[in-house]
């Protein structure tokens, strides 16, 4: 099964407004990253946070890690147009060596100008 | 190159035949991943390579899957006698030893008829 899973599946909101999007996990991490990707494009690193931080900012991008819940938060703030993409958890556990990075299902943000 | 290379960027073959995905990494960057991603979905874990060391080989489906590594840089993933359910993205992703962010190349769409 999927090591991280994303919440909502889809969320479509109006140019502006702020998205959340959520990523809960099952086993004990080293750090959770999150990635995003473009309509038939690869995959693009957004941010990283490690597992012994709880909260990370980088440009109008702000993410969450609680590790007592295994979940993580991604927050996009003044959304834009060109934010329209799917966004993927992904987390190395450390049960597993932590080498392989594995990726949830993501959620398809569009944003609507 | 600046980045992650993929060729091909698409493959139709038959049901059958057998098709080579390949990878060039980002120069340097002794770690390589394979990930599947079927349309719309999350992305499956097939092989990693980590410089010399053994390739964590979890995530290959069947038999019909192999990926070799030659010289620690350009990597080719096999499937042989390729079938409908193969269909997919095949994603390349490279990274330094160390360091989690991947790097991720633009993807080889296959089409099994």
């Amino acid at each position: 099964s999927q090591q991280g899973e994303e919440d909502p599946q889809a969320l479509s909101i109006q140019e502006g407004e702020n998205a959340t999007m959520n990523c809960s996990y099952k086993t004990s991490i080293n750090n959770l990253q999150w990635y995003r990707q473009n309509s038939g494009r690869g995959l693009v690193h957004l941010i990283l946070i490690r597992s012994n931080e709880r909260e990370k900012h980088s440009g109008r991008l702000r993410v969450t890690l609680d590790t007592s819940k295994k979940s993580s938060s991604l927050l996009i703030t003044a959304s834009r147009a060109a934010d329209t993409a799917s966004y993927f958890c992904a987390t190395d556990a450390i049960e597993t060596g932590a080498q392989k990075l594995v990726f949830g299902q993501g959620t398809r943000l569009t944003i609507n100008p | 190159g600046a980045g992650v290379s993929q060729s091909p960027s698409n493959k139709v073959t038959e049901k059958g035949k057998d098709v080579e995905l390949r990878c060039d990494p980002i120069s340097g960057h002794t770690a390589l991943y394979w990930y599947r991603q079927s349309l719309g979905q999350g992305l499956e874990f097939l092989i990693y390579f980590q410089g010399n060391s053994a390739p964590d080989k979890s995530g290959l489906p069947s038999d019909r899957f192999s990926a070799e590594r030659t010289g620690g840089s350009v990597s080719t993933l096999t499937i042989q006698r390729t079938q409908q359910e193969d269909s997919a993205v095949y994603l390349c992703a490279s990274s330094l030893v160390g360091v989690r962010e991947l790097f991720f190349g633009e993807g080889s769409r296959l089409t099994v008829l």
